[in-house]
């Protein structure tokens, strides 16, 4: 069985300044790794996902995640955020033998001016 | 265009009625899912379904009913037994096999009044 945990519930920032969201995950075998956004009142969006090969994973829009087996962890990052970013994050789980997808709780992102 | 509808975006329902959301995929994917959101909780499985005609219990199955009697579509029914059935309700979709990351409709926000 999977789990996972997103370590900050909010995270309020300054627009153009760098931001990190949490995630650590336990897992007694293999996974992917996710990170979904959603804008308020909609669906969830993949924003980047890690299968295998490189640890560092980037999105469209500036923002990458690090796998780290050693402290099962996959961090989210931005160097400079902007307004738009402001959106809940969320950080899931698959294991690699299955196909059912484990979610934190989220992060919810608030980018000021 | 290619994606998942919901529908409708806001219900409104009084104790004691049964209600049926709708979820439409147009991505050829073979399985479908439905999944609870609540504020601090991320999302919890309620029902899935890999193939046409065949599904499976969630975590939080308990007072829902599901279909799957064709690829494209997999409605969820809210029974009467449901006791706490006020939420946003989530659909999504992803092709068979591992490592896919689902794809989401807009939601739909059940309230029981």
């Amino acid at each position: 069985a999977q789990s996972v945990t997103q370590l900050d519930s909010q995270v309020p920032v300054f627009e153009e300044a760098p931001v990190e969201l949490r995630c650590n995950y336990s897992s007694s075998v293999s996974v992917y790794l996710f990170w979904y956004v959603q804008y308020p009142n909609q669906g969830l969006q993949l924003l980047l996902k890690y299968l295998s090969g490189s640890t560092l994973v980037e999105s469209i829009n500036g923002f990458e995640a690090e796998f780290n087996k050693s402290q099962t962890s996959f961090h989210l990052r931005k160097p400079s955020v902007h307004i738009s970013d402001t959106a809940e994050y969320f950080c899931a789980v698959m294991g690699t033998g299955g196909f059912k997808t484990i979610f934190g709780a989220g992060t919810r992102l608030f980018v000021k001016a | 265009d290619g994606g998942i509808t919901q529908s409708p975006k806001y219900l409104f329902r009084k104790e004691g009625q049964n209600v049926t959301l709708s979820c439409e995929q147009n991505l050829n994917h073979d399985a479908m899912y439905w999944y609870r959101q609540d504020p601090g909780q991320g999302l919890r499985l309620i029902y899935y379904s890999q193939i046409v005609n065949d599904f499976q219990k969630g975590d939080i199955a308990e007072g829902y009913s599901v279909s799957r009697e064709k690829k494209e579509s997999f409605p969820l029914t809210v029974t009467s037994a449901q006791k706490n059935p006020t939420a946003f309700y989530l659909c999504a979709s992803s092709l068979a096999g591992r490592g896919n990351e689902q794809f989401f409709g807009p939601g739909t926000r059940l309230t029981v009044l």
